[in-house]
């Protein structure tokens, strides 16, 4: 799998758009872009994924460079309970030749919400 | 819809002990996983099945077996508990290996 560069802690304050880069310049053709969030002690949570286009859901939008190499994930109106360790992944397709098809979580960035 | 489901939440062993953990889900997924996270580090994982009937090493799989007993459950045994197995184990499942994991709330186990 690609390797993902992240920030390890940014501060946000409450309300405003918090937005979170991942820099992954040797990702491939086939790998996808997810993002997960870990609230301190519970399991990490899926938040978005893409390949080349931007996405947006009810919890974030995506935004992938042209030529792939880097990704920010936005919060669009951050709240305190968004403080949380944010982990950029890059992986395969399944069936791809990628090895495990399990999720390699680097350090993330510790996103901290200011009142 | 309770998704992925642990138990125990909290143990702790001595070395030299055996345990299950075990895995549920709900939500009629074909691939299951189980992973660990030491303090201040990301989650690697142990083993996966990506169908039941099916199961794979991780990153690290030693000291460690697993079972797909059927298609909601994967549990994950100790055989042997060492001190360096102290960690945070969460299982997670997803419909497709290239599909997003859904996560269980983990199981805190201690090893003296």
């Amino acid at each position: 799998d690609a390797k993902t560069t992240q920030p390890p802690s940014m501060d946000c304050a409450e309300g405003r758009a918090a937005n979170l880069p991942c820099n992954h310049s040797t990702i491939s053709g086939n790998e996808y872009v997810y993002w997960y969030r870990q609230i301190h002690s519970q399991g990490p949570q899926y938040i978005i994924h893409g390949l080349k286009n931007n996405e947006t859901n009810e919890m974030a939008s995506l935004i992938i460079t042209e030529d792939r190499k880097s990704s920010t994930l936005i919060l669009p109106h951050a709240t305190l309970r968004d403080t949380a360790v944010y982990y950029c992944i890059v992986r395969p397709l399944w069936g791809s030749g990628g090895g495990a098809d399990g999720l390699t979580f680097g350090k993330g960035t510790h996103l901290i919400i200011q009142p | 819809n309770a998704g992925v489901t642990q138990t125990p939440k909290f143990q702790v062993l001595k070395t030299g002990q055996s345990m299950t953990l075990q895995c549920a889900q709900d939500m009629n997924h074909n691939s299951m996983y189980w992973y660990r996270q030491d303090p201040g580090m990301g989650l690697r994982l142990i083993y996966y099945s990506a169908s039941e009937g099916t199961t794979d090493k991780g990153e690290v799989p030693n000291g460690y077996n697993v079972s797909r007993l059927n298609k909601r459950e994967f549990s994950l045994r100790l055989e042997s508990a060492a001190p360096s197995q102290t960690s945070v184990y969460f299982c997670a499942s997803s419909d497709r290996s290239n599909q997003p994991q859904h996560f269980g709330d983990g199981t805190r186990l201690s090893i003296l």
